[in-house]
């Protein structure tokens, strides 16, 4: 089972800033990861896959980059919307489908 | 648009089997090319996927969960449905039906399961 780490556990940005998020795998996951954002109370919402293409409706604001083992995921200029927990999830090997442990954005 | 809703009980003694309903609208699901998933979150914690099942029926589990799951669809109802056997209280947690095998796109709202005497 490919295990997915994330960093930071938190981040905290001022409204306005950029923020980046980074994302490993224990191995290559090539380009088979996607992003989600997820709010209290909500269940997640989709946001990259394919490593760096962006899910329907989700603003250019958002993103991603990487491949292989070390990925990224940029929000530029937040929102007060954007802050939530993000996570990680490859799709490279699967079963099963792994996902990171979460980063919460939090406001600065 | 897929739009889909859980089903089942909220509060499930130790020992027990779970049984969880997907019902879905705005596609069939036995539609060509559709992977049903179940993944779950425990309380403060993150996300976990547990099984899937394609339109023809074809299933796939996380292998540390494998002997005590079921996934199964029931065309005629436009469901599917997550059967898990002997709950402990490591198994509380909210319950999502999604769609989709790679990435998930569309997401149920989630229901809370609560193992517990």
């Amino acid at each position: 089972e490919i295990v997915m780490t994330q960093s930071p556990a938190t981040l905290s940005v001022s409204p306005g800033e950029r923020a980046t998020l980074s994302c490993r795998a224990s191995q290559s996951v090539s380009s088979n990861l996607a992003w989600y954002q997820q709010k209290p109370g909500q269940a997640p919402r989709l946001l990259i896959y394919d490593a760096s293409t962006r899910a329907t409706g989700i603003p250019a604001t958002f993103s991603g980059s990487g491949s292989g083992t070390e990925f990224t995921l940029t929000i530029s200029s937040l929102q007060s919307e954007d802050f939530a927990v993000y996570y990680c999830q490859q799709y490279n090997n699967w079963p099963p489908s792994t996902f990171g442990q979460g980063t919460k954005l939090e406001i600065k | 648009q897929v739009q889909l809703q859980e089903s089942g009980p909220g509060l499930v003694k130790p020992s027990e089997t779970l049984s969880l309903t997907c019902t879905v609208s705005g596609v069939s699901v036995s539609s060509e090319n559709y992977y049903w998933s179940w993944i779950r979150q425990p309380p403060g914690k993150g996300l976990e996927w547990i099984a899937n099942i394609y339109f023809t029926g074809r299933t796939n589990y996380k292998p540390s969960l494998k002997s005590r799951v079921t996934i199964s669809l029931d065309t005629s109802k436009n469901q599917f449905s997550l059967k898990l056997r002997s709950l402990t209280a490591a198994d509380t947690a909210v319950y999502y039906c999604v769609s989709g095998a790679y990435y998930f796109d569309d997401w149920g709202q989630g229901r809370l399961i609560t193992v517990s005497s």
